[in-house]
C-alpha cells in the first residue's frame, strides 16, 4: 500500500524569503506525485505533477518540484514566497498500474505554510 | 464555467437524518470521487465512479452511498448521520486512469449535531 508523509504541519516563511515543504512516499511500485493547494475555504488546486521524464518539474505560481526515487522524495520548492501563498499544502501519490483503471489518491496530511510580512 | 460543482456548499443537520450531497461535472470526465477532509484537514478517498461502476469504496460505513444518473454526476447520500460524520466533502473528477489530473469542486461542510 502506499503512503504518504508530510513531515511538517507548519512552515512559517517571511515574505519573499524562500521555501520547501517536504513531502517523502512510500510504495512497492511505480508512482506519480502531486502537488496540490488548499486556499481557505475553498477547494484543491493542482500546484504541478511528476508523471515521467525530468525529474524537475515546474508548476504554478512559481512553484516546482523535484522527484527523488533514490529518496523516495518529491519537495516542493519556491525561490520567493509572497503573502498570497498562505495556504495548505498537499503532497499525493498514485501508483502506476498495469491495465488501467481509476485510482484515487492518497494524501499526505498537509502542510500549513505561513507567510509573515 | 464552473467546472466541478457541488451543493450545497454548507449542510447543517441533526444525528440521525439522511442527507444528500450533489456533484456535477462539465469537462467531460469518465471518472468522479468523493474524498472526506477531517478537522485535522486530513483527506481520504471515500469512492469512485468509472462508466457508473464503482472502482473504489474503501473502508466506509454502509450508511454512505454514492449514486451516479450519468456520467457528468455523483451524488453522495448519508443515512442515519452521526456526529463522525461532520466534515468537508469534496467531489472530483478525472479521465480513467492515474495519468490525469483530478479536478475538485468547492467542497461541502457538513455539521451534525
Amino acid at each position: 500500500a502506499q503512503s504518504v508523509t508530510q513531515l511538517d504541519s507548519q512552515v512559517p516563511v517571511f515574505e519573499e524569503a524562500p521555501v520547501e515543504l517536504r513531502c517523502n512516499y512510500s510504495s512497492s511500485v511505480s508512482v506519480y506525485l502531486f502537488w496540490y493547494v488548499q486556499y481557505p475555504n475553498q477547494g484543491l488546486q493542482l500546484l504541478l505533477k511528476y508523471l515521467s521524464g525530468s525529474t524537475l518539474v515546474k508548476g504554478i505560481n512559481g512553484f516546482e518540484a523535484e522527484f527523488n526515487k533514490s529518496q523516495t522524495s518529491f519537495h516542493l520548492r519556491k525561490p520567493s514566497v509572497h503573502i498570497s501563498d498562505t495556504a495548505e499544502y498537499f503532497c499525493a501519490v498514485s501508483e502506476s498500474r498495469s491495465g488501467g483503471g481509476a485510482d484515487g489518491l492518497t494524501f499526505g496530511k498537509g502542510t500549513h505554510l505561513i507567510i509573515q510580512p | 464555467d464552473t467546472a466541478v460543482s457541488q451543493t450545497p456548499k454548507y449542510l447543517v443537520t441533526q444525528m440521525g437524518n439522511d442527507k444528500s450531497i450533489k456533484c456535477e461535472q462539465n469537462l467531460g470526465h469518465d471518472t468522479m470521487y468523493w474524498y472526506k477532509q477531517d478537522s485535522k484537514k486530513f483527506l481520504k478517498i471515500m469512492f469512485s465512479y468509472n462508466n457508473k461502476e464503482l472502482i473504489i469504496n474503501e473502508t466506509v460505513p454502509n450508511r454512505f452511498s454514492p449514486k451516479s444518473p450519468d456520467k457528468a454526476h455523483l451524488n453522495l447520500h448519508i443515512n442515519s448521520l452521526e456526529l463522525g460524520d461532520s466534515a468537508v466533502y469534496f467531489c472530483a473528477s478525472s479521465q480513467a486512469g492515474h495519468l490525469y489530473e483530478q479536478y475538485f469542486g468547492p467542497g461541502t461542510r457538513l455539521t451534525v449535531t
